[in-house]
């Protein structure tokens, strides 16, 4: 059975710290991850991932995928307290595209909480 | 800003009573979801819809149904609410072959 996992499913930190979240997937025929953030409303999207080794960034967040050990880590440098949110972890079906199947399988998610 | 919208936003009903809750997208995405969203349980799949008319279920479909009679409105309806569908639902799109879009959520209270 396909299945996202995400770790820790908590976390609480100080600003300026930096932190990794952890998405590790079983998946038949994986072909993308994404990460999401979730603060106090919907998910917004934040990056997909594709190609092993190659690093997304947007700001202080960046994030990596290793499709040999298959997962991915998105990581936080010099947090601050509008970091604090849910960041979630999806992965296409692995029937994403037979017929009409565009599902994605989510993970739990990590809550992080940054204290000032 | 992925031009949805959810209505209502928040709303408060008591078991037994039907309910509907619409998304309105404005960009005329041919894929649109249905998802709940619950303390320990993370995000699941209601319904989604590939077209006018083409819909499939989820993986927590029972008690709900929903509808695409046009592009931009998907309709999820809970023919007899109860106090266990009480829930934030949460509509999204997939413009592009992976990524989804939500909208702002409805807050749904189940007395």
């Amino acid at each position: 059975e396909d299945k996202v996992v995400q770790s820790p499913l908590s976390l609480v930190v100080h600003e300026g710290d930096t932190v990794t979240l952890n998405c590790s997937y079983e998946v038949t025929n994986f072909r993308s991850l994404l990460w999401y953030k979730q603060e106090k409303k919907a998910p917004t999207f934040l990056f997909m991932l594709t190609s092993s080794g190659i690093e997304k960034k947007s700001g202080r967040l960046s994030s990596i995928l290793d499709k040999k050990e298959l997962f991915s880590i998105l990581n936080i440098t010099a947090t601050q307290t509008g970091d604090s949110a849910v960041y979630l972890c999806a992965v296409p079906h692995h029937y994403y595209n037979a017929g009409n199947n565009r599902k994605l399988i989510w993970g739990l998610g990590t809550s992080l909480a940054v204290n000032p | 800003d992925a031009g949805i919208t959810q209505s209502p936003r928040h709303k408060v009903t008591e078991t037994g009573t039907p309910v509907t809750l619409r998304c309105h997208q404005t960009e005329n995405h041919r894929y649109m979801y249905w998802y709940r969203q619950d303390p320990g349980h993370g995000l699941r799949l209601i319904h989604y819809s590939y077209g006018v008319k083409d819909t499939d279920k989820g993986e927590v479909s029972d008690g709900y149904s929903v509808s695409r009679s046009k592009t931009e409105d998907f309709l999820l309806t809970l023919e007899s609410a109860t106090s266990s569908q009480t829930s934030v639902y949460f509509c999204a799109i997939s413009p592009d072959p992976y990524a989804q879009y939500f909208g702002p959520g409805t807050r749904l209270t189940v007395l």
